[in-house]
Parts: structure tokens; sequence; C-alpha cells
């Protein structure tokens, strides 16, 4: 079956560029949604269809989906940004929905 | 602007069935997918299965396909998932997503419910 395969974390200053990859086999024939995830909260939509943000998220923000790796980069970080991170995709082959194991963000 | 409400915390012993409840409002109920996503506490996300009301089709993650029932009331605009044969290993925050269908097949989940927890304990 298809697998997801993320980092368990991401350690960045504030100010710089993250980079959390989701890898899968020729992902980039997939679209691919990434979702946000604070302690105590539900999972927010952050990118989908690979680089598309939906209303209110900011433009820092995006995504790229290329070969066996997709990327969420998140540009000048804030303290904010310290989340769990998870891709998605929707596997058409055994018709269920999969996430990755999920990317710590610790912003330092 | 959708908004997804679930149902209260649910305590339950070994064996017994759960069934977890989410009212969709604000939007249009039938052409999109209603999934089930779980997390046990300290780890990622889950997904158990979905139903897509206008279908009436309804799709399981092989994990679960054996114990769980996903069923949409389009009248009510709500959306159940029952778990059976409850364990210990399913104590955890379950979650009600409402999300974009492309044809049959499932898309993004921009709405989720604020969660359920539900702790199996004898």
């Amino acid at each position: 079956s298809y697998v997801l395969t993320q980092s368990p974390s991401v350690s960045v200053a504030p100010g710089e560029t993250a980079r959390i990859s989701c890898n899968g086999n020729n992902i980039g024939s997939k679209s691919v949604h990434w979702y946000q995830q604070k302690p105590g909260q539900a999972p927010v939509l952050v990118v989908y269809d690979d680089n598309v943000r939906p209303s209110g998220i900011p433009e820092r923000l995006s995504g790229s989906n290329y070969g066996d790796t997709a990327t969420l980069i998140i540009s000048r970080v804030e303290a904010g940004d310290e989340a769990d991170y998870f891709c998605q995709v929707w596997d058409t082959t055994g018709d269920c929905m999969l996430f990755g194991g999920g990317t710590k963000l610790t912003v330092l | 602007q959708v908004q997804v409400v679930q149902s209260g915390a649910e305590v339950k012993t070994p064996g017994s069935s759960v069934q977890v409840s989410c009212k969709i409002s604000g939007d249009t109920f039938n052409t999109y997918a209603i999934s089930w996503v779980r997390q046990v506490p300290g780890q990622g996300l889950e997904w158990m299965g979905g139903i897509i009301p206008v279908y009436g089709v309804t799709n399981y993650a092989q994990k679960f396909q054996d114990r769980v029932t996903i069923i949409a009331d389009k009248s009510t605009r709500t959306a159940n998932m029952k778990l059976s044969g409850l364990k210990s290993e399913d104590t955890a925050m379950y979650f009600c997503a409402h999300g974009e269908i492309n044809g049959y097949d499932y898309t993004w989940c921009p709405y989720w419910g604020q969660g359920t927890m539900v702790t199996v304990s004898s």
C-alpha cells in the first residue's frame, strides 16, 4: 500500500525558512494537502492541491510537489508557526485517505 | 462558512461500541465528503473512513472496515460514526472533517470538528 514518510522534527530560528518534506513513490503525480495542528486543537488546512493557500493563510506558507517529494515551505518563520504539520493524499488505488506521520516544527 | 460540531466525550468499556455524531451547517451537505479521522494521544492522524452523502457511498480504511460504520442523514445534515469491539487502543480523539470531492475521490478537508475524546477503560 502507498506510504507517506515525513521527518519527525525540523528546527529553525525565527526569520529563517523551514522546509518540511513528505516522501512517497511518485508523489508528484498526486495532489498533496498540508495541515497544521497545534496542541489541543483540530488540524487546520494550510495548503491544498500542492501549492494553493486557503483564504486567511499567510503568503509565507507555500508548497511544491515533484518526483518523490512534496515540500511545505514556511518563509520568515515566526514563533506562532510552531506546530505539527501533516501531509495528506487520496490513494486512488486503495480508495483511502493517507496522512504522513507528521513533522514537529520547533522554532528556536 | 461551514461549521462542524461534534458530540461530546465518551467513556466506554472494552468490547462495547461507541457512536460519534457530527452536525454540518452553513453550506451544501450533499456535495461533499465527510471523513472520520482519529488521533491517539501523542500520535499522528489516521483516516478511518468516510461517506459522500450525495452518492450514499462509503469508503473504509482496511484497518477499520470490520468494525466501523459511517452513515449520513441528509435531512438532519448529520453524519455518524460507529466503532464496535472497542479496545483500550481505541482511546483517542476522533475528528469529523468536511471535505471537497472530485467525482468519487476525496481531496482536501477545509473544515474540521472540535474532536470527540473516546476513552476505553474497564
